[in-house]
């Protein structure tokens, strides 16, 4: 069974940072490619970044990019996201995400259980 | 970016009846592979989304067969032939075709 267990969500000051971290298991983790994709109060989902699996291409969208990084530690099975000079907009669920191959993202077929980034003073 | 539209945004529904969300992207999802990723989610309030729908209509493992979805170009549908207590909640269709991923506002269930 896959599960996806997200950790690393705090209240932050503005401009501060913070690591999420999902730890994978029940599939070969460095055979897929994995993305972060957050939800704010309220909204929809917005995919923030992906890494794909064998070659670690990665991906932002506009809102994240510069102040955010995607990186996986394959010997760990490991997902992170190094969140830096945060904006009060960065408040949401962050959920983890297992896509269905190692090139091809946006298809999302596993969810963590989220984690929640608030940016506040 | 794409940008992906739903209706209605909100539905209330009697239990046995049918429901039908509609879901239209700006532009065409039809990837370099030749395939369409347009996918629905489901996600009950305090859990994660779960996706239900993939690549227009393949249902996911363990979702009942009274899903279904629909549609070709920008014009994609989700329909519950008999809608049960335990389908309430938020549905999304999103599009991973085109970079950055993009999913509509949400469209919330209820029963009547």
């Amino acid at each position: 069974e896959v599960q996806l267990l997200d950790s690393g969500g705090d209240l932050v000051q503005p401009g501060g940072s913070l690591r999420l971290t999902c730890a994978a298991s029940g599939f070969t983790f460095r055979n897929y490619a994995m993305s972060w994709v957050r939800q704010g109060p309220g909204k929809g989902l917005e995919w923030v970044s992906v890494i794909s699996g064998r070659d670690f291409v990665t991906h932002y969208a506009d809102s994240v990019k510069g102040r955010f990084t995607i990186s996986r530690d394959d010997s760990q099975n490991t997902l992170f996201l190094q969140m830096d000079s945060l904006r009060a907009e960065d408040t949401a669920v962050y959920y983890c995400v297992k896509e269905v191959s190692a090139v091809k993202s946006g298809t999302g077929d596993n969810w963590g259980q989220g984690t929640l980034v608030t940016v506040s003073s | 970016d794409v940008v992906m539209t739903q209706s209605p945004l909100s539905l209330s529904v009697t239990l046995g009846q049918p429901a039908s969300i509609s879901c239209k992207s700006s532009q065409s999802l039809v990837y370099r592979d030749g395939n369409i990723y347009l996918n629905w989610f489901h996600q009950r309030p305090g859990q994660s989304p779960r996706r239900l729908i993939y690549m227009i209509f393949n249902r996911d493992s363990g979702v009942p067969d009274r899903f279904s979805g629909s549609g070709s170009g920008t014009d994609f549908t989700l329909k519950i032939s008999r809608v049960e207590a335990e389908d309430v909640g938020v549905y999304y269709c999103m599009q991973g075709t085109h970079w950055p991923f993009t999913s509509g506002p949400g469209t919330k269930v209820d029963i009547k």
